[in-house]
């Protein structure tokens, strides 16, 4: 497959949360712990939110939280802020198929 | 803090060449060549798409199928750079490229910084 699968948007009004689905394979997501969510506002560069699934970067809220079930990762967002809305990417290793790394079609994040 | 600045980037023709770069700077743990590093660029209107990575060493090389024999992916750890040399190139390939410094020592794994990017049009 070329790209893990995201909904195309999701959106919240501030302080409510959002959840946004990442569903690949057992090739991918559900075969390796290196799912990586990134958050991008255009114009700038894309940020690491969450690594190997579930673990947070120094610096990076406790409002943002990853979880994987099978060959699906999720992230939500508590507490929205305006500053969350964003484009927000899954990523997932894939060993040694091709591509290598694979990429969420990914979900704009609209604050109300 | 780990910075990465792409330049090169710019307007070609169809089957035209050009080379990206990506100066690094800002490691405080480790240095640049102890990491794998990639490009990953974004079309205009579309997600973001994984292109190639290169070994902290520089001496295996990764590329996903749509470039791979038109692309070549390198770099001089003595001056903290990447390099993407880009041939051949068509319209499809227009987009941002951006640079990432990944958390091993192969491929990658996953991104932990990120450059700003740099645009490549291909256009007659």
């Amino acid at each position: 497959q070329s790209a893990l699968t995201q909904p195309p948007s999701a959106s919240g009004s501030p302080g409510q949360s959002v959840t946004i689905s990442c569903t690949g394979t057992s090739s991918d997501v559900g075969g390796y712990n290196y799912v990586s969510w990134y958050q991008h506002h255009p114009g700038r560069a894309p940020k690491l939110l969450i690594y190997e699934a579930v673990k947070r970067p120094s610096g990076v809220p406790d409002r943002f939280s990853g979880s994987r079930s099978g060959n699906t990762a999720s992230l939500t967002v508590s507490g929205l802020q305006a500053e969350d809305e964003a484009d927000y990417y899954c990523s997932s290793y894939a060993g040694n198929s091709n591509p290598t790394y694979l990429f969420g079609t990914g979900t704009k994040v609209t604050v109300l | 803090e780990v910075q990465l600045v792409e330049s090169g980037g710019g307007l070609v023709q169809p089957g035209g060449s050009l080379r990206l770069s990506c100066a690094a700077s800002g490691f405080t743990f480790g240095s640049f060549g102890s990491y794998a590093v990639a490009w990953v660029r974004q079309a205009p209107g579309k997600g973001l798409e994984w292109v190639s990575s290169i070994s902290a060493s520089g001496g295996t090389s990764y590329y996903v199928a749509s470039v791979k024999g038109r692309f070549t992916i390198s770099r001089d750890n003595s001056k903290n750079t990447l390099f993407l040399q880009l041939n051949n190139l068509r319209a499809d390939d227009t987009a941002i490229y951006y640079c990432a410094k990944g958390i091993d020592f192969w491929s990658g794994l996953y991104f932990d910084y990120w450059g700003r990017g740099a645009l490549v049009t291909v256009s007659s």
